[in-house]
């Protein structure tokens, strides 16, 4: 089955610094990537996603890019700010979403 | 538009027992999927229902199990409950069509904190 890694674990950044997650997957029928971010006490939360046919795609502050000929994929935040904070998972697609181990993004005011 | 709901949302059992958990969709997603979410397994997929049918199937025991009635609503049972069921369980819809793909956002629901002591 489908295997996705993710790093790093955590993460701490001066607001206003950018912030920068990576993930590998295993599959190459993947073909749906999203992010989510989960608030302590909440669900997880799509923040972005990216197809398999693109690879870029930018919303504001939050970016992701896919390489599918090396299978990773990689969540970019600029411009941090203490909201962010939160533990971020990416996940690949084919019948079933498979998840990362999640990062821990703490931004300090 | 209403999100996910999920009930109960705290839940403590004992060993062997067995539970049921329920979730509520947003109007209108005919998809319901649960996760097991634990601080060292992480994210996990159980199994998804459409249209009252499960359609696809995670890597846990049958012990778990799930159905989904014809207003989408959806029930997960555990039965013989084990200490190492202890976990968040998640439930998220989605508009996902009949073919199957995960390629639509999964709403997330806020989840079911289940304790077995």
């Amino acid at each position: 089955g489908e295997n996705v890694e993710q790093h790093p674990s955590t993460l701490s950044v001066q607001e206003g610094d950018s912030a920068v997650i990576k993930c590998t997957y295993s599959d190459s029928a993947s073909n749906y990537f999203p992010w989510y971010k989960q608030e302590l006490g909440k669900g997880p939360q799509l923040i972005i996603d990216i197809r398999s046919n693109v690879g870029e795609k930018k919303d504001q502050r939050i970016a992701v890019t896919l390489n599918k000929t090396a299978k990773h994929f990689s969540l970019h935040i600029t411009e941090t700010q203490p909201e962010d904070s939160a533990v971020y998972f990416c996940a690949a697609s084919t019948r079933q979403l498979t998840f990362g181990s999640g990062t821990q993004l703490t931004v300090l005011p | 538009k209403a999100g996910v709901t999920q009930t109960p949302r705290y839940l403590i059992k004992t060993r062997g027992q067995q539970v049921t958990l329920s979730c509520s969709p947003i109007s209108g997603h005919r998809s319901v999927s649960w996760y097991q979410q634990t601080p060292g397994q992480g994210l996990q997929f159980l199994f998804e229902y459409f249209s009252e049918t499960q359609r696809n199937k995670g890597n846990f025991p049958g012990r778990f199990s799930g159905r989904q009635f014809s207003n989408s609503r959806s029930e997960m049972n555990v039965s013989t409950l084990e200490l190492g069921d202890s976990a968040l369980y998640l439930c998220a819809s989605s508009s996902n069509l009949a073919g199957g793909a995960f390629d639509n956002e999964q709403f997330f629901g806020p989840g079911t904190r289940l304790t077995v002591l």
